[in-house]
């Protein structure tokens, strides 16, 4: 059974902080996507991270993803407050399998 | 263009009972998914159907679940008898069949059936 380790669970940072979320696992993956959850609402996708070592940015949002494609992480620069919410990490172990592998989650609060 | 949409939104029935839960994928889209996650765990995946057709359905925990596709459109999710257990939120999600190895299409995802047992 593949497993996800996410952390940390929870976060409380100042607005203007940096921070760093991180999502483990001794499987390799052969894609892992970063999920932003708001409630009541299903997962939304981020970024699919696919190729070991690459970096994705998205504004202020910097994915990467581990050489051996086991690890990733997702680092926000000067948070704001509207970027309180719910991260997921999930995985996709490939060879025709498309059920995805969810980390528990961070729940980001960025207070003002 | 439409997003996933699941029906009802909350569900609170009795242990029991039984419920089922509505998926309506995006338009096209050939790929269904059922996901849960009960309270302090993760999503946990359930089943995938292709069309009409079970992919794999190795998430379903016990045959207390139904799952179907009639006409590879809309899927329903029955829970019969229901169990405390069974409380939590359920997903679906739906995806393109973009026909591409080695190549997960993204997983486009409902608002989630919020589901208690009494």
């Amino acid at each position: 059974t593949q497993l996800l380790e996410q952390s940390p669970q929870f976060l409380s940072i100042q607005e203007g902080e940096n921070l760093t979320v991180y999502c483990n696992s001794s499987s390799v993956f052969s894609s892992l996507q970063w999920y932003r959850q708001e409630p009541g609402e299903g997962p939304v996708l981020l970024v699919t991270v696919v190729t070991g070592g690459e970096v994705k940015k998205l504004k202020r949002l910097t994915f990467q993803f581990g050489d051996a494609r086991k690890d990733s992480s997702l680092h926000i620069t000067a948070a704001q407050p509207g970027d309180t919410g719910l991260y997921l990490c999930a995985g996709d172990s490939g060879a025709g399998s498309y059920q995805l592998t969810f980390g528990k989650g961070t729940k980001l609060s960025v207070i003002p | 263009e439409a997003g996933v949409t699941q029906f009802p939104s909350h569900s609170v029935i009795e242990k029991g009972q039984t419920v089922t839960l509505r998926c309506d994928p995006i338009s096209g889209h050939d790929n269904l998914y059922w996901y849960r996650r009960v309270m302090g765990k993760e999503i946990k995946f359930l089943l995938h159907f292709v069309k009409e057709s079970k992919q794999d359905e190795s998430g379903m925990p016990n045959n207390r679940f139904l799952a179907e596709r009639t006409g590879g459109t809309y899927s329903t999710l029955k829970v019969q008898p229901a169990e405390l257990e069974d409380s939590g939120v359920y997903f679906c999600a739906s995806s393109l069949n973009s026909g591409l190895l080695f190549f997960t299409d993204t997983q486009y995802f409902g608002p989630g059936t919020r589901l208690t047992v009494l």
